[in-house]
């Protein structure tokens, strides 16, 4: 069975600063990975997905991934943060094509961006 | 264009109940899925409809079940409630059955919240 693990409960960084939200993972075969946003009192927003192609993945809001596949991680990264980013971040893995939209998610990060 | 739409924002029920949830996906799309969100857990996934067929099922009691019909609106149902489904139930809807689509993107409603008593 496939997991995923957000090392972080929280992240805290101050505006302007790069922030990084760690995401590792498990899965048999190739991983579909995806980061999800939410804010409060909504649901989740889409960011950014790895599917296959470049290790490195643009998304939404200025947000990239990197995926790691020897280190199983796929990263979110964003150059320069803004107080807006403060947020609810949740990595998901689907295990293969067969599953559908049935991903598994992480536990959460969530991010603080202080001015 | 209008987001998914879930229906009613908040519920409250007493154990022993049954509960109905709604979803109205993004017009076009044709999957649904649903998922539930509590503190505890963390995010599950329930089941996913396409085109009227459940497609993938979570590790859930068979008093969660769920339909689909052929405007692709879909339903949710929880009997006999118990405590522990005190949740946010949310619905995402995708333009095709997840897999099959280079376009991979889940769009979700802002949830239901349940409060079983």
């Amino acid at each position: 069975a496939q997991s995923v693990a957000q090392p972080e409960d929280q992240v805290n960084v101050a505006e302007g600063n790069p922030l990084t939200v760690k995401c590792t993972y498990s899965v048999s075969g190739n991983p579909y990975l995806f980061w999800y946003v939410q804010y409060p009192n909504r649901g989740l927003q889409f960011l950014l997905k790895y599917i296959t192609g470049d290790n490195l993945v643009k998304g939404s809001y200025g947000f990239e991934a990197e995926f790691n596949k020897s280190q199983t991680s796929f990263h979110l990264k964003k150059p320069s943060a803004l107080v807006s980013d403060s947020a609810l971040y949740f990595c998901a893995v689907r295990a293969n094509n067969n599953a559908g939209n049935m991903l598994t998610f992480g536990g959460g990060t969530r991010l603080m961006v202080k001015p | 264009k209008a987001g998914v739409t879930q229906t009613p924002r908040y519920l409250i029920k007493t154990r022993g109940q049954q509960v109905t949830l709604s979803c109205s996906p993004i017009s076009g799309h044709r999957s649904v899925s649903w998922y539930q969100q509590t503190p505890g857990q963390g995010l599950q996934f329930l089941f996913e409809y396409f085109s009227e067929t459940q497609r993938n099922k979570g590790n859930f009691p068979g008093r969660f079940s769920g339909r689909q019909f052929s405007n692709s609106r879909s339903e949710m149902n929880v009997s006999t409630l118990e405590l522990g489904d005190s949740a946010l139930y949310l619905c995402a809807s995708s333009l095709q059955q997840g897999g099959f689509s280079t376009n991979e993107k889940l769009f979700f409603g802002s949830g239901t919240q349940l409060s079983v008593l």
